[in-house]
């Protein structure tokens, strides 16, 4: 099986733009989560999709915003881009077969925000 | 608040040496462990969980709800484990929501 693939691995914005990231989870998972990673707040969640319905969300402003389409790839969103959004965005999914925290992480798309 | 604290940033020890990454956890319910792990140039991925119980590559962390810790241990390190090592705790049964620690490096040197 292919595994977790986010799209586009860099991407350079400069305050003010908006960003989109996608992420095609592994074949048959339908669980999508997605992760923000700086080095001074490490790795914490940003929301959950399954089924196309947000299950969850963390403790981010609005600006940030997913969905989750029919074939369980799903995209997120930043609005209005500032500094402090330069981090590593990690999508990770998982399937009815694993346990509830039991996930599988893609490689990551940098997003430098200049 | 829920909060998982890895009080060592880096820890650096001899090949063949006895290895403990610490994890302390903040949450009043019934709390799933889990130990992620990240090479150099790989993704994170899960190394074990703490309902399993299982032992994975010489690894093992037990959960002590006393002292609310979920330590991992190896007893002889190998250089091949240097990697960052991350704690997370899953509360309410979500599929994906985990609250991460903010990591330990563990350096083995030869």
């Amino acid at each position: 099986k292919a595994g977790v693939t986010q799209t586009p691995r860099y991407l350079i914005k400069t305050r003010g733009q908006q960003v989109t990231l996608s992420c095609s989870p592994i074949s048959g998972h339908r669980s999508v989560s997605w992760y923000q990673q700086t080095p001074g707040q490490g790795l914490q969640f940003l929301f959950e999709y399954f089924s196309e319905t947000q299950r969850n969300k963390g403790n981010f402003p609005g600006r940030f915003s997913g969905r989750q389409f029919s074939n369980s790839r799903s995209e997120m969103n930043v609005s209005t881009l500032e500094l402090g959004d330069s981090a590593l965005y990690l999508c990770a999914s998982s399937g009815q077969g694993n346990l509830p925290g039991e996930l599988f992480f893609g490689e990551g798309s940098r997003l430098t925000v200049l | 608040a829920q909060r998982v604290t890895q009080p060592e940033k880096l820890l650096s020890v001899f090949k063949g040496a006895p290895v403990e990454l610490k994890c302390n956890y903040s949450y009043s319910g019934s709390p799933e462990l889990f130990w992620y792990v990240q090479y150099s140039r790989q993704r994170l991925q899960l190394l074990l969980r703490h309902i399993s119980r299982e032992s994975i590559k010489g690894f093992t962390a037990d959960l002590n709800k006393g002292e609310t810790s979920f330590h991992l241990k190896k007893p002889f390190a190998q250089e091949e484990d240097s990697a960052m090592y991350y704690c997370a705790l899953n509360y309410g049964g979500s599929q994906g929501n985990l609250i991460f620690g903010k990591g330990t490096k563990l350096s083995v040197k030869p």
